[in-house]
């Protein structure tokens, strides 16, 4: 399986600020997911972006993947309080079923 | 359409024992898989099971098993609970079958606390 790195591990912002949290990988992958967590709760699905997709948005989310350089991220824009949560990303190989590997996330703090 | 479904929410348990906790997918979804969640280790994948069988397990000890029954409800065993097994344990279920993997939708968690 495949495993991402998080990075940074915690970030604190205001609200109306743009948060940017990074990943990366190490080997070629199919497609990459982020998720999302609140504290104690389950994971949220964010979004997922294909190998030959280079962007994606979803409202307020935008991400980005670069395979020569293995990386994504994940930019949420004009953040709210509630956006407060810890964000994971998921690469996947074909051969990973739904064998997700998570790394330690990134702690997002948005200040009202 | 119904979420994941994980019960119970919250058990304590003391050294010794065994625990069962179960999950039922969205409806449609064959695939289910477990995680871990502890501070220490992070979220950590157990196993996954698709059409009652397992596809994939991760790096757990034995004591660590599961099962799907043929409605795709599933539920995992810890027998001989050690302290270290206190954790959230996240059940899965996916549409997605062969090689595309699309999105998990997680339940809400079980919360073991052993004792």
């Amino acid at each position: 399986s495949q495993q991402g790195e998080e990075d940074p591990q915690a970030l604190s912002i205001q609200e109306g600020e743009n948060a940017t949290m990074n990943c990366s990988y190490k080997t070629s992958i199919n497609n990459l997911q982020w998720y999302r967590q609140n504290s104690g709760r389950g994971l949220v699905h964010l979004i997922l972006i294909r190998s030959n997709e280079r962007e994606k948005h979803s409202g307020r989310l935008r991400v980005t993947l670069d395979t020569s350089k293995k990386s994504s991220s994940l930019l949420i824009t004009a953040s709210r309080a509630a956006d407060t949560a810890s964000y994971f990303c998921a690469p996947i190989l074909l051969t990973s079923g739904s064998r997700l590997t998570f790394g330690e996330g990134t702690q997002l703090t948005v200040n009202p | 359409k119904a979420g994941v479904t994980q019960t119970p929410r919250y058990l304590i348990k003391t050294r010794g024992q065994q625990v069962t906790l179960s999950c039922s997918p969205i409806s449609g979804h064959r695939s289910v898989s477990w995680y871990q969640q502890t501070p220490g280790q992070g979220l950590q994948f157990l196993f996954e099971y698709f059409s009652e069988t397992q596809r994939n397990k991760g790096n757990f000890p034995g004591r660590f098993s599961g099962r799907q029954f043929s409605n795709s409800r599933s539920e995992m065993n810890v027998s001989t609970l050690e302290l270290g097994d206190s954790a959230l344990y996240l059940c899965a279920s996916s549409f997605s079958v062969g090689r595309d993997t699309g999105e998990l939708f997680f339940g809400e968690g079980s919360r073991l606390t052993v004792l």
